[in-house]
This record gives C-alpha cells, structure tokens and sequence, in this order.
C-alpha cells in the first residue's frame, strides 16, 4: 500500500526566508510523485512532478524538489518565501504500474509573515 | 481555454437528499476523477473513470454514486446513504504523460456542500 506523510500541518516562515516543506512516501514499486498547491476555495494546481527522469524536479513559481529514494522523501524547496506562497500545499503519490490513483498527504499549510 | 468546470461552487441541502455535483471537462482527457477533502484530512478519493462508461470505487466509495456517459462528464451524486456528506469536493481529470506514463491531474475549483 502507498502513503504520504507530511510533516507539520502549518509551516511559518518570514518574507525572504527559505522555504522547507516535507514529504516522505511509502510505495513498494517505483512512485510517480507530486506537489500541488491550493489558495483558499480553489482546486487545486500543479507545482512539480517526478516521474522518474532527473532527481532534482524544477517546478513553477520558484519552487524545487529533490526525490531521495534512501530517504524515501520528497521535500519541497523555495529559497526565498514571498508573500502570495501562503497556501496549502499537498504532496502525493501514484504507482508507476497504476498511475490512476493518487494519494495525497495531509497538506501543509504555509504562512508567510511580512 | 480549457479546463473543468464544477457547479454548483456552493451548495446547501437538508439531511437525507440526494445533491448531483457536475462535473464537466474540455481538456479531452480520458480520464476522470472525484475527490473530497476534509480540514486536516488531505484529499481521499472516491470514484474514478478511465474511460467511457467504465468507473471504479475510491477509497471512500460508500453513499456516492457515479456515471460516465459522456467522455466530458462525470457528474457525482451524493445520496441520503452518506452519513457525513458536508465536505469540499473537487474533480479532476488526467492524460497519461507520453514520456512517463505518470498521469498527471487537474483540478476543478471545486464544491462545497453543506448538509443542514
């Protein structure tokens, strides 16, 4: 069975400052991975996708994701925090053998203080 | 510009109705999803469509109802059977990555049901 743990369900950080949000997964056949990212009332949107190609996934709005198989993790990355990344952001993973289902983590909301 | 569309974006009902949440697609994409999230809970999964009248339970199937008439439609019923039915519902659909094979979803801007 796959999972996704997000650790820490609110991430504050000051305008400028790194941004770290973490995800670790279990999956016992290579995972296809994913962070999407949700302003209030809205769906949700794309951020970046590893689907086994380059480790290090460049994704949208300056944000970064590195796959560690040995660490089974997927951290999300930011080097400077602005004020419209206050959201929700949700990692996820599917099964390179049945890619249909998708399992999110919990999400973890990011604040971003002026 | 393509995209999903939900409607209606908020919705009030009394305990023990059936609500029908649309769902509608231009993307052309095969296949077809709805998911319901909750404070803290992340999304779970309900039903999914790979194809034309063809769909599969979720994860938290019990009390939702589905069809897939249409490749640009998947309208999702909640009945009186769901016994917590007040949630976020988001649709989605996806096209399988031609380099991968990974699908990769896109997301409605979602419904929000309450049940008074």
């Amino acid at each position: 069975a796959q999972s996704v743990t997000q650790l820490g369900s609110h991430v504050s950080v000051s305008e400028g400052a790194l941004v770290l949000l973490r995800c670790n997964y279990s999956s016992s056949v290579p995972p296809y991975l994913f962070w999407y990212v949700q302003y209030p009332n809205q769906g949700l949107q794309l951020l970046l996708k590893y689907t086994s190609a380059a480790t290090l996934v460049k994704g949208i709005n300056g944000f970064e994701a590195e796959f560690k198989k040995s660490e089974t993790s997927f951290h999300l990355t930011k080097p400077s925090a602005h004020m419209s990344d206050a959201a929700e952001y949700f990692c996820a993973v599917s099964r390179m053998d049945s890619s249909y289902k998708l399992i999110f983590g919990s999400g973890t909301r990011l604040l971003v203080r002026p | 510009d393509g995209g999903i569309t939900q409607s209606p974006k908020y919705l009030f009902r009394k305990e023990g109705q059936n609500v029908t949440l649309s769902c509608e697609q231009n993307l052309n994409h095969d296949a077809m999803y709805w998911y319901r999230q909750d404070p803290g809970q992340g999304l779970r999964l309900i039903y999914y469509s790979q194809i034309v009248n063809d769909f599969q339970k979720g994860d938290i199937a019990e009390g939702y109802s589905v069809s897939r008439e249409k490749k640009e439609s998947f309208p999702l019923t909640v009945t009186s059977a769901q016994k917590n039915p007040t949630a976020f519902y988001l649709c989605a659909s996806s096209i399988e990555d031609w380099s991968s094979g990974a699908n990769v979803l896109t997301f409605g801007a979602g419904s929000r049901l309450t049940v008074l």
